[in-house]
């Protein structure tokens, strides 16, 4: 079983649509989670770190369950812009930098 | 300048030659990294240093030779790389130096797109 597993996609949408992502981690001392967005031949820029309780930033809205060991990425209102490689980043607690990237969701948003 | 930099965008280069990848970071960070992102691959994690010290080397061929001369600039030598050797190299930097990461994840340079011919 991959460290960080996440479905490839390509998801494609219309604009206006509401997507989500899921990403499977199999270390259960897992302590912080990210999400990274990736431009297509660009670097990975953060676009939201994961708490426990959810977290939301405008559209986008992060979701945690340790339980069943996965995060989630929700999209409302999708844009043209959204359009992109989702990446799930995983570190466990004991650092040691050991951080392990997902390869990444595509999502294509279209008009 | 601020943020994560890296230096040629784009580099092409022979088996036999010898080039250097460079990246500086302006936030202050303590942790240095070089990641190697293959197409349709997650990135992959070559080279750690922390406080300028190197503290993981994720078993990388010696072709490929870091070196941190201080907390803000890091290079990637290079040496008689193979084709299988193109990818995009990204340097990255953080704030914590055990390698926790905090509620900051990772800045990233641009990278640089390496063909090898």
């Amino acid at each position: 079983r991959k460290e960080v597993e996440q479905d490839p996609g390509p998801f494609n949408v219309p604009e206006g649509a509401t997507v989500a992502f899921n990403c499977t981690y199999s270390n259960s001392a897992s302590q912080s989670f990210f999400w990274y967005r990736q431009d297509c031949r660009k670097e990975p820029k953060l676009l939201m770190s994961v708490y426990s309780s959810g977290n939301e930033d405008g559209r986008f809205t992060a979701q945690l369950n340790r339980a069943s060991q996965y995060i989630s990425l929700l999209i409302r209102d999708s844009k043209l812009s959204d359009s992109a490689t989702y990446l799930c980043v995983v570190t466990p607690k004991t650092g040691g930098f050991k951080t392990i990237f997902g390869a990444g969701t595509r999502l294509f948003v279209k008009a | 300048e601020t943020g994560v930099t890296q230096t040629p965008r784009h580099l092409v280069m022979g088996m036999t030659n010898k080039k250097s990848l460079k990246c500086e970071q302006h936030l202050g960070h303590n942790a240095m990294y070089w990641y190697k992102q293959s197409a349709k691959k997650p990135l992959e994690l070559m080279f750690v240093y922390s406080l300028e010290e190197r503290v993981e080397n994720n078993s990388v061929p010696s072709r490929f030779s870091p070196e941190c001369p201080n907390s803000s600039h890091l290079f990637l030598h290079l040496h008689t790389l193979q084709p299988e050797d193109s990818a995009l190299y990204l340097c990255a930097s953080s704030q914590d130096p055990e390698g926790l990461t905090g509620n900051y994840g990772y800045t990233f340079g641009s990278g640089t797109r390496l063909t090898v011919v």
